[in-house]
């Protein structure tokens, strides 16, 4: 099993470019999420998925839109790339007998 | 709003010693909480996960829960250098069918030779 993966792991972008980091996960697990984290502030969530077909708000959604593709994929949308969403984003799932999440290796990007 | 509070480090401990994480939570229904470790420039990978009071030890590690005192800590044994790293505290609430957490900032923790 592969676990959680995202593409792509790094990424540049120019003030107002779109784009959108893809995650999915093999583990069968119902739960997808995605964070920023950002230095001195932690784990931020940004939008989750209970289920396939639907999405939810986290902390700091504002600036980014979701797709829940099917139960194996989620991904995020930046329409419009400011230099505040500078971070790592990551992507997790959550399932299993004990409902663990487990976290995706990131992306790094950087907004210009 | 859940809070989640760690030791705000960083912490520096000799090989060999006993380095101790500590975490608060304010949501007193919370019923699910796991540590995760975080290398530098890498995602965070859990390790512990405990859900009643008391102890859990896996190897070097043991996971402490308080619920009434609404504090869960981390103890890692024989501190080694490969243990250098950002120890992240997460902590679910009953109720939550998501699998949502809430974590803690982290605290680094450095293991010197």
């Amino acid at each position: 099993n592969a676990g959680v993966t995202q593409t792509p792991k790094f990424q540049v972008l120019k003030t107002g470019q779109s784009m959108t980091l893809q995650c999915a996960q093999d583990m069968n697990h119902n739960s997808m999420y995605w964070y920023r984290q950002d230095p001195g502030m932690g784990l931020r969530l940004i939008y989750y998925s209970a289920s396939e077909g639907t999405t939810d708000k986290g902390e700091v959604p504002n600036g980014y839109n979701v797709s829940r593709l099917n139960k194996r994929e989620f991904s995020l949308r930046l329409e419009s790339a400011a230099p505040s969403q500078t971070s790592v984003y990551f992507c997790a799932s959550t399932g299993g007998r004990f409902n663990e999440q487990f976290f995706g290796p990131g992306t790094r990007l950087t907004v210009l | 709003q859940k809070e989640v509070e760690q030791n705000s480090g960083p912490l520096s401990v000799p090989e060999g010693a006993i380095a101790s994480l500590n975490c608060t939570y304010s949501d007193r229904v919370s019923q699910s909480f796991f540590w995760y470790r975080q290398y530098s420039g890498k995602s965070p990978e859990l390790i512990m996960s405990i859900y009643s009071n008391g102890d859990k030890e896996d190897g070097r590690f043991t996971a402490q829960l308080n619920k009434a005192s609404q504090y869960v800590s981390l103890l890692i044994r024989d501190s080694q250098p490969s243990d250098s790293a950002t120890y992240l505290c997460a902590v679910k609430g009953r109720g939550s069918t998501l699998g949502r957490l809430y974590f803690g900032r982290g605290t680094q923790l450095t293991v010197w030779p």
